[in-house]
């Protein structure tokens, strides 16, 4: 009955590769992010999508796409891994207003 | 744009003393404002948070943060920190006109000695 759910929680993979994380949530909201936390826990917002809008950050690499199937999903497409990639990622969703969000576990990249 | 500091990065309190963490927030109207509790390993879990009114928020665990409009502050208090608050938190503010995407501070962590 996990909220917003990630998969994987780990993901090691080299350079160069091109990797994919799931997001999933059953809270029925609208909205759906993904956020980089860095090494020295900086949060920063990478997309946010419903179904209306995509709003991408853009100090955000082209590399990196969102790709949503359906309302309650939010995959991370990346692209050509760089060793800077190397963070944890996170996806939350939320209502369409500010109530605040829910947040998924995490999934920790480390690109070798 | 809105901007979030959080002046300590680190915050060592004994078990069962008070703590207050300090959010400052940089903002041109009344922010909406948040509180995130990182445990480890873990994602981000909402402790409170501040759209209008009463300028004192009570949140989970026993939290609460207050509102000061005139210092640009939303500081988060508990009055008798357990072992189990160790863990990191996070400030974060969010515009309240168009986009309310919040921008978070860089996080206090909090450990706490028994």
């Amino acid at each position: 009955d996990t909220a917003v759910s990630q998969t994987p929680k780990y993901l090691v993979t080299q350079m160069g590769n091109d990797k994919s994380i799931k997001c999933e949530q059953n809270l029925g909201h609208d909205t759906m992010y993904w956020y980089k936390q860095d090494s020295k826990k900086f949060l920063k917002i990478m997309f946010s999508y419903n179904n209306k809008e995509l709003i991408i950050n853009e100090t955000v690499p082209n590399r990196f796409s969102p790709k949503s199937p359906d309302k309650a999903h939010l995959n991370l497409h990346i692209n050509s891994l760089e060793l800077g990639d190397s963070a944890v990622y996170f996806c939350a969703s939320s209502q369409d207003s500010p109530d605040g969000y829910t947040f998924g576990s995490g999934t920790r990249l480390t690109v070798v | 744009a809105q901007s979030v500091t959080q002046p300590d990065i680190h915050i060592t309190v004994s078990e069962g003393a008070s703590l207050e963490l300090r959010c400052n927030y940089s903002y041109g109207a009344t922010p909406y404002l948040f509180w995130y509790v990182q445990s480890p390993g873990q994602g981000l879990q909402l402790l409170l948070k501040y759209f209008s009114g009463d300028t004192l928020v009570q949140g989970i665990k026993g939290f609460e943060a207050e509102f000061k409009r005139s210092q640009s502050s939303f500081n988060l208090r508990k009055p008798s920190v357990h072992w189990s608050d160790a863990a990191e938190y996070f400030c974060a503010v969010g515009a309240t006109g168009g986009s309310y995407i919040p921008t978070f501070g860089r996080g206090t962590s909090l450990i706490v000695h028994p």
